[in-house]
């Protein structure tokens, strides 16, 4: 597509929860990134795709957080028993190459955890 | 280790006033540089990068950054800030050979008319 899609844009769960993002990149593009972005925070780096393979997990915050992606394709965050503080917008972005390519963003999935 | 420190967290502007944004950056070999912004309501886009060469990179809607290596800094600036401006801008930083961009934790920058 002409842009990075990020589905749904808005999400209210219970606490307990299980809930699946997803990311669908620029064709073409090899490499996807997840962000997380906490209200009055910076960017938390999550997890990098190169492919379908995931190279660096080293910012996913817990075990209830894993991540999947299908071949250079849509990519899903999956967030098991979410807890309140697991509420933050979540960024998707992709690139052509690896990081110094820079980034296209999608417009996030904004979690809300009740 | 990568990491971006930006040490304006609110800067606030009123029309037509200059705008410098500092960005601080701590790693030990080549980097590539990124500002980027993200208007009220919207994505993040990025604003202009350094990858080599002239150490003063123009970007879009009138802004410059330059890169001082010796000061591991990539300041931005705007001569005259627009209302339109109003946003919250990240630095980012790219070793060479790594994999992913670092953010700072961004500024949000409010211009009133």
């Amino acid at each position: 597509g002409a842009g990075v899609s990020q589905s749904p844009s808005n999400k209210v769960t219970e606490k307990g929860k299980d809930v699946e993002l997803r990311c669908d990149p620029i064709s073409g593009h090899t490499a996807l990134y997840w962000y997380r972005q906490r209200l009055g925070q910076g960017l938390e780096f999550l997890i990098y795709f190169q492919g379908n393979s995931a190279p660096d997990k080293s910012g996913l915050p817990s075990d209830r957080f894993s991540a999947e992606r299908t071949g250079e394709s849509v990519s899903t965050l999956t967030i098991q028993r979410t807890q309140q503080e697991d509420s933050a917008v979540y960024l998707c972005a992709s690139s052509q190459g690896q990081g110094g390519y820079g980034y296209t963003f999608g417009s996030g999935t904004r979690l809300t955890v009740v | 280790a990568q990491s971006v420190s930006q040490h304006n967290h609110h800067v606030i502007l009123s029309e037509a006033a200059s705008l410098e944004l500092g960005c601080n950056y701590s790693y030990g070999g080549t980097v590539n540089l990124f500002w980027y912004v993200q208007y009220p309501g919207q994505h993040l886009q990025l604003l202009l990068k350094y990858f080599s060469g002239d150490p003063l990179v123009k970007g879009i809607k009138g802004f410059e950054a330059e890169f001082i290596k010796s000061k591991f800094s990539f300041n931005l600036r705007k001569p005259s800030v627009q209302w339109s401006d109003t946003a919250e801008y990240f630095c980012a930083v790219n070793g060479e050979g790594t994999d992913k961009l670092i953010f700072g934790t961004g500024t949000r920058l409010q211009v009133f008319p």
